[in-house]
């Protein structure tokens, strides 16, 4: 069991451009999540997957935030137009079944900053 | 309102003492989990511990336990016997039930300290 990987590790760019991350989950796990995390704070649900379906956004995933899992298995997160506040950790996270106490296994997650 | 209230920012612990972090939580459902991360400074969510509304005894793992008080709405962690290894934050969460709603929802955390 390799656990959630997350690609890349650190992420340095100008304002203004667009930034992809990769998740792969779990391997035999169906949901898979993406949040944001802000230095000392806890991280902030964006959305989440059941296999390919994109089931929930929050309302911080503005439309420059874009999500797909194409074959229900890894994942893309993509940030248009990047803007400063954009900065954070994104975090990605896995779940297997629908179980109430399953819990969520995460990534180490993509620290992106804005210059 | 703030769902998941953590009120301690940090805490300094003497090793081997045990301590209590505290969570407080606001939902109306009648059907949620409550959840403990660890966040050491490597960054990386490390599940802990679980409890969930209509559980009738108070979640244990090892050395983590919840003491889940459901009239208070509060699901404290106890962590025994601490070790230099659990200096951390530590991170409260919650999903709650129905409505199809599955992402957690995160409490501000409390740093952790363990003193030799």
């Amino acid at each position: 069991d390799t656990g959630v990987s997350q690609d890349p590790r650190h992420k340095i760019t100008k304002r203004g451009q667009n930034v992809t991350f990769r998740c792969d989950p779990i391997s035999e796990h169906n949901r898979l999540y993406w949040y944001r995390q802000t230095l000392g704070q806890g991280p902030e649900f964006l959305t989440y997957f059941q296999n390919e379906a994109q089931l929930e956004k929050s309302r911080l995933l503005s439309d420059r935030f874009s999500a797909e899992r194409p074959k229900g298995s890894f994942s893309t997160l993509e940030i248009q137009r990047t803007e400063q506040g954009d900065s954070a950790m994104y975090l990605c996270a896995s779940s297997s079944g629908q179980a109430r106490n399953q819990p969520q296994h995460f990534g180490d997650g993509t620290r992106l900053s804005i210059l | 309102a703030q769902k998941i209230t953590q009120t301690q920012p940090g805490m300094f612990v003497q090793e081997k003492e045990a301590v209590t972090l505290d969570c407080t939580y606001d939902t109306s459902d009648p059907s949620y989990g409550l959840f403990w991360y660890k966040q050491p400074s490597s960054g990386e969510m490390i599940f802990l511990i679980y409890q969930g509304s209509y559980d009738q005894q108070n979640a244990t793992e090892g050395r983590y336990s919840l003491n889940f008080q459901k009239a208070r709405k509060s699901a404290n962690l106890v962590i025994s016997a601490s070790q230099l290894g659990d200096s951390a934050m530590y991170f409260c969460a919650m999903r709650e039930g129905g409505g199809g709603a599955d992402g957690l929802t995160f409490g501000k955390g409390t740093h952790l300290i363990i003193q030799p």
